[in-house]
């Protein structure tokens, strides 16, 4: 059974930096894309980025690009989204996908990541 | 960026009666389109895709429609457990755009 797991959630301050996580099981992980999608409270869905974990290809929405941070580690099948100084604005659902290509729909979710900055 | 929009906002429609929700994109995405339900409190769930494939376990009401610019996401009977936010996505062009979302209420 395909699965992503996502670490649970965070509350963070202005300023601090943050690491979440996806976890990826029962399907070779190096070689599907994953996504990041960002819910914000009663707003729509918006796509962040992509990677590829088998050689780290990642791309950007140029929303996103300069703001977040995707990489992956295959050997422990786990993809991540990072912030370095996080904002009030990041408050949000963070989701992970999977997806058979760069620009494709996704038919697995990870559970979801609620990210809280706040002072 | 390819801006997708999705109406109505909120749509009530009553037990067993057809639900039909629109999705326009500012340009041609091709039949690169996909349907999206979203429960409170849960993940999206991939309903549609290539604008017409009902995914893997989805009922037979959920159907797709349209090409290019316009489609529509058609519910021939409304379920109480089909109370959700439906959205649209597009991944013809760079990058995958998601519209803003239909809610979807029993009257």
């Amino acid at each position: 059974e395909v699965q992503l797991v996502q670490s649970g959630a965070v509350v963070k301050k202005p300023g601090e930096s943050l690491k979440i996580s996806c976890m990826g099981s029962g399907y070779s992980f190096p070689t599907y894309w994953i996504a990041w999608v960002r819910h914000m409270p009663g707003k729509g869905l918006e796509w962040m980025g992509i990677i590829y974990p088998d050689d780290s290809d990642t791309r950007y929405s140029p929303s996103f690009r300069g703001q977040v941070t995707i990489s992956a580690d295959k050997s422990v099948s786990t993809a991540y989204l990072q912030w370095s100084s996080l904002k009030a604005s990041d408050t949000a659902m963070y989701y992970c996908a999977r997806g058979v290509g760069p620009n494709y729909s996704y038919q697995y979710w990870g559970q979801g990541t609620l990210v809280t900055v706040s002072s | 960026e390819i801006v997708m929009t999705q109406s109505p906002a909120t749509l009530s429609v009553s037990p067993g009666e057809r639900a039909t929700l629109s999705c326009r994109a500012s340009q041609s995405v091709s039949a690169d389109l996909a349907w999206y339900q979203q429960k409170p409190g849960q993940a999206p769930r991939l309903l549609i895709y290539g604008e017409s494939t009902r995914a893997t376990g989805i009922p037979a009401r959920f159907s797709g429609s349209g090409s290019g610019t316009q489609f529509t996401l058609t519910i021939s009977s409304l379920q109480s457990e089909d109370v959700a936010v439906y959205y649209c996505q597009q991944y013809n062009h760079w990058p995958p755009s998601f519209g803003g979302g239909t809610k979807v209420e029993i009257k």
